[in-house]
């Protein structure tokens, strides 16, 4: 079955860091590029940034809102992805979804179930 | 950036009508657009992709259409399960969501 599960999400104050990772199964992994997208409580989806894969020099990409404070990993010998999250402000608040891109880049094919990221003193 | 507008915001409908969704963006953006489905409390899901192309195991009544600027989704004749937020979500330059339609029963 393929499948993402995301774990490290917890409550932290601002100007923290947290590290979230998303484990992958039931595909080869080391193939695809893999995003990070967010959802603030009662808010829309919000794309914050994706790593592609070997063949593309494990190349990175944000969102505005997050350059310079987030950086995106990966470790295809765990079939992992990471989120490090630094500078954490109270908007920063949200359920964080890791998602794999299919075979055609872009495309989001397959989710985690998300977890949850809660920025506050 | 690209920005993605979607309309309506929110949309009530009744069981079996036809519900249409769109979503324009930016700029030019060819038909690199998807839309996804998003149940409350669940992950979204890819529904369509490449603008009109329908992904493996999704009802055949739901469609897209368009290219450029302007996307259409649409229902075909809506069940009870279908109630979700849609996104529309362009790839052309980086990924960006639109903000979402918000689909109740009426």
């Amino acid at each position: 079955e393929v499948q993402l599960v995301e774990s490290g999400g917890g409550l932290v104050q601002p100007g923290g860091s947290l590290r979230l990772s998303c484990a992958a199964s039931g595909f080869t992994f080391s193939d695809h590029y893999m995003d990070w997208v967010r959802q603030a409580p009662g808010k829309g989806l919000e794309w914050v940034g994706r790593t592609r894969n070997k063949a593309n020099s494990y190349t990175t990409e944000y969102a505005a809102s997050v350059k310079g404070r987030f950086t995106i990993s990966r470790d295809d010998s765990k079939n992992s992805l990471y989120l490090q999250m630094n500078s954490l402000k109270t908007e920063d608040t949200a359920v964080y979804y890791c998602a794999r891109e299919g075979h055609a880049a872009g495309r989001l094919d397959v989710w985690g179930q998300g977890t949850t990221v809660t920025v506050s003193s | 950036d690209i920005q993605m507008t979607q309309s309506p915001s929110s949309l009530s409908a009744s069981v079996g009508d036809r519900v249409t969704i769109t979503c324009q963006a930016s700029q030019d953006i060819s038909n690199y657009l998807n839309w996804y489905q998003q149940k409350p409390g669940k992950a979204p899901k890819l529904l369509i992709y490449d603008a009109s192309n329908l992904e493996t195991g999704v009802p055949s009544r739901f469609s897209g259409s368009g290219s450029g600027t302007d996307f259409t989704f649409t229902i075909s004749s809506l069940q009870p399960e279908d109630i979700a937020t849609y996104y529309c979500q362009q790839y052309d330059n980086l990924l960006a969501f639109g903000q979402g339609t918000k689909l109740e029963i009426k």
